[in-house]
């Protein structure tokens, strides 16, 4: 069965300043990789995949995030941070077309003026 | 191009009351149709998804149960809530030749 892991909670950056989100996945073969974006109170919006191809995808609001398969990871970053970025990131994995994705426990993103 | 709604956005019930909460899909035909909870402070859980009319599976057991009696309308329900039940609730689909989910706003109940 899969999984994904983002090991950290809460993380607190300053506006301008540079952004990495953590995640970890277990799963047999090559996965299908996500990352989700939560404002409060709203569903998730879609900032990037990965399926196959260059490992190192761009997405929306200037977001991108590297697939390592030696390292079963698949990092959020973003090169400047702005105070609209704080919100809930979801790192996800699925095992193809059609199928449902597995969550990791998502990492709160606050965002110092 | 396609649109997922979700409502009501917000619910307050009684425990021991009923619960149904309704997605419906436009835009796409035989999509795949989720329902998730996400429990304060914690990540999203899959309760239940279908892959055609009048196919559900359950992913946990619990007190909740899901129905599609549409092809693109995914009903949630439950006969008596519990306060355990309370949480964001988010209903998703996809289709065959992607990958991605697609979420609706999502309904945050709270059983009082």
């Amino acid at each position: 069965a899969q999984s994904v892991t983002q090991p950290d909670i809460h993380i607190t950056v300053s506006e301008g300043a540079s952004l990495e989100l953590r995640c970890n996945y277990s799963y047999g073969a090559t996965p299908y990789l996500f990352w989700y974006v939560q404002s409060p109170g709203q569903g998730l919006q879609l900032l990037l995949k990965y399926f196959s191809g260059d490992t190192l995808v761009q997405g929306i609001k200037g977001f991108e995030a590297e697939f390592k398969r030696s390292q079963s990871s698949f990092n959020l970053r973003k090169p400047s941070v702005h105070w609209s970025d704080a919100a809930e990131y979801f790192c996800a994995v699925g095992a193809g077309a059609g199928n449902m994705l597995t969550f990791g426990g998502g990492t709160r993103l606050m965002v110092k003026p | 191009s396609q649109t997922i709604h979700q409502w009501p956005a917000t619910l307050v019930q009684p425990v021991g009351s009923p619960l149904s909460l309704e997605c419906t899909v436009e835009g796409t035909s035989n999509p795949n149709l989720y329902w998730y909870r996400q429990a304060a402070g914690r990540g999203l859980q899959l309760l239940f998804y279908s892959v055609g009319i009048g196919q559900i599976s359950s992913e946990v057991p619990q007190n909740l149960s899901a129905s599609r009696p549409q092809d693109r309308q995914f009903i949630l329900s439950s006969k008596k809530l519990l306060l355990s039940d309370s949480g964001f609730y988010l209903c998703a689909w996809g289709d065959e030749q992607g990958a991605e989910a697609f979420f609706g706003q999502g309904t945050r109940l709270t059983v009082v």
